[in-house]
């Protein structure tokens, strides 16, 4: 079974534009979220997905927003980027709407922002 | 609110050494506990679970057991070896939050040397 596969896995990006993230989770999997991983603030939730509804979302800005399709593939959003959006962004699926489900992690996208 | 904290980094052993990294938590209700590791430039792979107290998770030689009354969850392996080399992440789900949300600790740098 294919993992989680996360495109691109690299990114650089100026101040001000808005940059698109996509994550397909393992098939068969209805519940995707989304994590940014920081040096100073660690690993953060953005939000989760199921059925194509935001089930749980993150404190995060309203730059960040996320969609889930009817296949269960999601993109996230980041709009006027700014120095501090710079991070490995994280994308994890897991089975069902259950809660203590594992979740399995992509190899994240890496986004600089100059 | 929810929150991990793991001991700080880096730990530095040496190939056959005994290994353990503390984590402890708060959480309201019933958490799962998981430790999540990170090689360089990868995702996080779950290492090991626990659902409720008591329970103790195992995997490649790693366990760590689910203690309520001590609010911990510490990662110990016997005998590390080089390819241990990683990023260990403590984790936490909260039984009292719907959907897959999981809250992180700051994570702790295991280099071993041969």
């Amino acid at each position: 079974k294919a993992g989680v596969t996360q495109t691109p896995r690299y990114l650089i990006k100026t101040r001000g534009q808005q940059v698109t993230l996509s994550c397909s989770p393992i098939s068969g999997h209805r519940s995707v979220s989304w994590y940014q991983q920081t040096p100073g603030q660690g690993l953060q939730f953005l939000f989760e997905y199921f059925s194509e509804t935001q089930r749980n979302k993150g404190n995060f800005p309203g730059r960040f927003s996320g969609r889930q399709f009817s296949n269960s593939r999601s993109e996230m959003n980041v709009s006027t980027l700014e120095l501090g959006d710079s991070a490995l962004y994280l994308c994890a699926s897991s089975m069902d709407e259950q809660g203590y489900n594992e979740q399995f992690f992509g190899p994240g996208t890496r986004l600089t922002v100059l | 609110g929810n929150s991990v904290t793991q001991m700080e980094g880096p730990v530095t052993l040496s190939e056959e050494a005994f290994l353990t990294i503390n984590c402890t938590y708060t959480a309201t209700g019933y958490p799962s506990l998981f430790w999540y590791v990170q090689y360089p430039g990868e995702g996080l792979q779950l290492l090991l679970k626990a659902t409720k107290a008591d329970d103790k998770g195992s995997n490649k030689g790693f366990e760590a057991t689910y203690r309520k009354e001590t609010t911990s969850f510490h990662l110990e392996k016997g005998s590390v070896q080089v390819s241990d080399s990683a990023v260990y992440f403590c984790a936490l789900s909260s039984s009292m939050e719907y959907g897959n949300k999981l809250v992180f600790g700051a994570g702790t740098i295991l280099r071993v040397k041969s």
